[in-house]
């Protein structure tokens, strides 16, 4: 079945860049989308990208997507203290066509969790 | 922007009380999700909603129920609890009908069953 792999962890230094990398087995994925959880909050949408795009640049953050090797990869510039957080890569299943539309699942991975020392 | 509220965001509850989480969005979302957090497992999808009165299980729907009964709000619900279920609970919702399936998260109901 479809399968999001994350690493857990990932620490890095004020100013640093930081990447984060995701795979993910359903080659049928229209979008792929990155998300953030800070402490205690729910997800956030950071950014997503069409499967038919090579690379999105929003910011200081760029997402890259090798559509071969089925793998994604956020990079986050200049990173600072406010993007602890844990960041989520998501794919959208090509689940039915109901009532007009996809079902509109989401398949998460679990998680990556970056650190960020002053 | 796109608003998802969940009633609660810390909840204490006995083994064997039933349970009821709210989510409510305000932007006349079709699809609706109710996911569990846990530590080393990240979301698993417990069920989802794609219209009203319709529901679909997801990966984890044992030892839970939903309701959608308006468009706007999507409940899920714990028959008797039990402390397995103590987690993080997010709902989510989406719009039908754009080329994305962006999901828009409530900040989530810390649950806990003693």
């Amino acid at each position: 079945g479809e399968d999001v792999e994350q690493s857990l962890f990932l620490s890095v230094r004020e100013g640093d860049s930081s990447v984060i990398n995701c795979t993910y087995t359903d080659s049928s994925s229209t979008y792929l989308y990155w998300y953030k959880q800070e402490p205690g909050a729910g997800l956030q949408l950071l950014t997503y990208i069409f499967s038919n795009m090579d690379m999105k640049q929003d910011q200081r953050l760029t997402v890259l997507l090798n559509k071969k090797d089925k793998h994604l990869s956020l990079r986050i510039a200049d990173t600072q203290t406010g993007d602890s957080a844990i960041y989520f890569c998501a794919e959208s299943i090509a689940g039915l066509m109901n009532y007009g539309g996809s079902q509109g699942n989401l398949i998460f991975g679990k998680g990556t969790k970056l650190s960020v020392k002053p | 922007d796109v608003k998802v509220t969940q009633s609660s965001r810390y909840l204490v509850k006995r083994t064997g009380e039933k349970v009821f989480l709210e989510c409510v969005q305000d932007m006349d979302h079709e699809n609706m999700f109710w996911y569990r957090q846990d530590p080393g497992l990240g979301l698993r999808l417990i069920y989802f909603s794609y219209d009203v009165k319709m529901k679909e299980k997801g990966d984890i729907p044992e030892g839970y129920s939903v309701s959608r009964e308006k468009k706007e709000r999507f409940s899920l619900i714990l028959e008797s609890a039990s402390t397995n279920q103590t987690s993080m609970y997010l709902c989510a919702s989406s719009f039908r009908g754009t080329p994305t399936d962006t999901q828009y998260f409530g900040p989530g109901t810390r649950l806990t069953v003693l």
